[in-house]
């Protein structure tokens, strides 16, 4: 199936600070992309659509300028999680919208976000 | 009521046992469906496809019921590799994507 990988795994960051997930399809051109949250025990949560070359469109009740997103290329798709605090510790992951056998999205492995 | 509603177990079943978990959804326009198994720490991966007609991949099985609206997913001769997550996810149309909190299956030796 088609490849998504995510960079980097894990993050352990201080409140405060700011932290940029990339995501990246391999083996596939992927003019949108998902980002997702998920806490412990619940299930996978949109935050917002990311546009290859136009501005991402956000879910309701998830603040823009303080998840940043960015998708500069048809292969890649940032997210910034900007003065992050600890209540944004979380599963983050992304994925890319593939026609690879199945017509599904197919997803990163995740960025596990820790904020001290 | 919630979007996409599944039990969220745990089921916990022996070796060799044959379960099955339903999942519903409120949405009547619902387009597509999908069973996704998710392991622990880790990113959804896509089990199967559900189409109206049912489908069959090795020991899995698919249905879509969509006049109660319904899908189910059935397991059988149970491994212990087949402890997971499950995820139900609807597709509403146009790339939205509705997850359940999905159904926790543990297979005991």
């Amino acid at each position: 199936g088609a490849v998504v990988s995510q960079h980097p795994s894990w993050v352990i960051c201080k409140s405060g600070t700011s932290v940029k997930i990339e995501c990246r399809s391999l083996d596939f051109q992927a003019t949108t992309m998902f980002w997702y949250r998920q806490f412990p025990k619940q299930s996978l949560m949109l935050m917002a659509t990311s546009n290859e070359g136009s501005k991402a469109t956000y879910e309701q009740g998830v603040e823009k300028d303080k998840f940043l997103i960015n998708h500069a290329s048809l292969t890649l798709s940032t997210l910034t999680v900007t003065s992050a605090h600890p209540e944004d510790s979380s599963f983050y992951i992304c994925s890319a919208w593939g026609t690879s056998g199945e017509e599904t999205q197919y997803f990163g492995p995740g960025t596990r976000l820790l904020v001290l | 009521r919630k979007e996409v509603e599944q039990d969220p177990g745990p089921f916990n079943v022996p070796e060799g046992a044959t379960v099955a978990f339903n999942c519903t959804y409120s949405n009547s326009a619902s387009q597509s469906f999908f069973w996704y198994r998710q392991d622990c720490r880790k990113e959804p991966k896509l089990l199967m496809s559900v189409y109206s007609s049912g489908n069959e991949d090795g020991r899995f099985t698919a249905q879509l019921n969509r006049a109660s609206q319904y899908i189910s997913l059935l397991i059988r001769d149970s491994k212990l590799s087949d402890s997971a997550t499950y995820l139900c996810v609807v597709n509403e149309g146009t790339y939205k994507y509705i997850f359940g909190t999905g159904t926790r299956l543990k297979v005991l030796a």
